[in-house]
């Protein structure tokens, strides 16, 4: 399978503060990159599509100016929680697209807690 | 919208035999996934169906039907490790995105 790193693992802010998250396909080129948030006990929740040289494209509900993508390279996106607040705590996980092999590759998540 | 059904929980004994099921109603379709998840993790690719047909690795083998819009993943000689949750996911757009399900949680018994 592919690789796929995910930094940090785990972060502890305060509330008002800005977190990035960075997500790296290790081993192929990934044009689109996915991010996800997961709540416990539930489901993968799509947050926005990634694509590499233009703008993230996000799902209903999904606040764009709160949660920035930036998808700079073929290897590397990252996800901009600004302004943080409790409730935006969350497991959040990006995934790198596998376009030869139709499949997604997860990277390990961030725990994301604010206080 | 999209949709997607498994059970939410299964049990099962070490050694055994399980089958998850996942039925789906998605406005594209351009291929089924299974993935597990153990707790506090992220989830790691099993398996992948883009023809209807059965996949087969190792202990793992997964199942697509798609007139019928429903695939399984069959899980052989169950170990204890084996104990996570288990997600199918649509890939319903050229572009990649996926809909999953809510996650199967199998209990492996001694």
């Amino acid at each position: 399978g592919a690789v796929v790193s995910q930094h940090p693992s785990r972060v502890i802010c305060k509330s008002g503060t800005s977190v990035k998250i960075e997500c790296r396909s290790l081993d192929f080129q990934a044009t689109t990159m996915f991010w996800y948030r997961q709540f416990p006990k539930q489901s993968l929740m799509l947050m926005a599509t990634s694509n590499e040289g233009s703008k993230a494209t996000y799902e209903q509900g999904v606040e764009k100016d709160k949660f920035l993508i930036n998808h700079a390279s073929l290897t590397l996106s990252t996800l901009t929680v600004t302004s943080a607040h409790p409730e935006d705590s969350s497991f959040y996980i990006c995934s790198a697209d596998r376009r030869l092999a139709d499949t997604q590759y997860f990277g390990p998540g961030t725990r994301l807690t604010v206080l | 919208g999209q949709s997607l059904e498994q059970p939410s929980e299964v049990t099962a004994v070490e050694g055994a035999i399980v089958q998850i099921n996942c039925t789906y109603q998605t406005s594209g379709f351009y291929g089924l996934s299974w993935y597990q998840q153990h707790d506090g993790g992220a989830p790691t690719f099993l398996s992948y169906n883009g023809l209807d047909g059965l996949e087969e690795t190792g202990r793992f083998s997964s199942f697509l039907s798609r007139s019928d819009s429903y695939g399984y993943l069959l899980l052989q000689e169950l170990q204890m490790k084996d104990s996570a949750s288990y997600f199918c996911a649509v890939r319903y757009t050229n572009a990649g995105k996926s809909t999953f399900g809510d996650g199967t949680t199998l209990t492996v018994k001694p």
